[in-house]
């Protein structure tokens, strides 16, 4: 399996409150992907990260902001959490942008009371 | 707008017998397609991939095929064992973009 943990893995919180997700990778990976996970909707991207410091707009960034810092860690930044944004976020990596599959960290899931 | 489609929001198959899940896309520039596989509180796992100049790829029990012309896509699983019980997802990616489209995925279930 490759090396992404998410943290936390869980995590409930009250509307208004800034919350940060993380992912950290062990493969050495140049890119990073934040996905969502809503019902009828399948994963979409909210920000991916193409190397340390660049980043890029998903198709639904709105809400969201993300950091990378160094090559191992993304971060996922929800500055006033409202409840739609109560979803399982996914994160991902990729070695290249070639024709290589994306590997998954097991989510977080997230509730905005 | 979903640009990739998957149409049947479940499936139910004997043990044994074939799988087959169906993808739809509107994108003519996707060139490279997957499929990942989900098992509840579990990240999507790969599965199989097939690029636009291929209509066929094969691994193992998983076979994946594609129509350009129709922009379809399949996975096939011959036979179906009752582990392949999970959500499937196929996604596509364009030959210039970083992004991955997600269809919203099929669960499948076989029934021993």
């Amino acid at each position: 399996d490759a090396g992404i943990t998410q943290s936390p893995r869980h995590k409930v919180t009250e509307t208004g409150t800034p919350v940060t997700l993380r992912c950290h990778q062990t493969e050495n990976h140049r890119y990073m992907y934040w996905y969502r996970q809503d019902p009828g909707h399948g994963l979409r991207l909210i920000h991916y990260s193409y190397g340390v410091k660049d980043t890029d707009k998903g198709e639904v960034s709105d809400g969201y902001s993300v950091s990378r810092s160094k090559t191992e860690d993304f971060l996922l930044t929800l500055e006033s959490a409202t409840s739609s944004q109560t979803s399982v976020y996914f994160c991902a990596i990729s070695a290249t942008n070639s024709n290589q599959p994306q590997h998954f960290g097991d989510g977080t899931r997230l509730s905005i009371l | 707008d979903q640009q990739v489609k998957q149409n049947s929001p479940s499936l139910s198959v004997q043990e044994g017998r074939i799988s087959i899940l169906n993808c739809d896309y509107t994108n003519s520039m996707f060139d490279y397609f997957l499929w990942y596989k989900k098992y509840p509180a579990e990240g999507p796992t790969f599965l199989i991939s097939i690029s636009s100049i291929k209509d066929k790829n094969e691994d193992g029990r998983f076979t994946v095929f594609l129509n350009k012309s129709a922009k379809h896509l399949s996975l096939h699983i011959v036979p179906s064992q009752p582990g392949d019980s999970a959500v499937y997802f196929c996604a596509a990616r364009t030959n210039t973009g970083n992004q991955f489209y997600f269809g919203t995925g099929t669960s499948l279930t076989v029934i021993p």
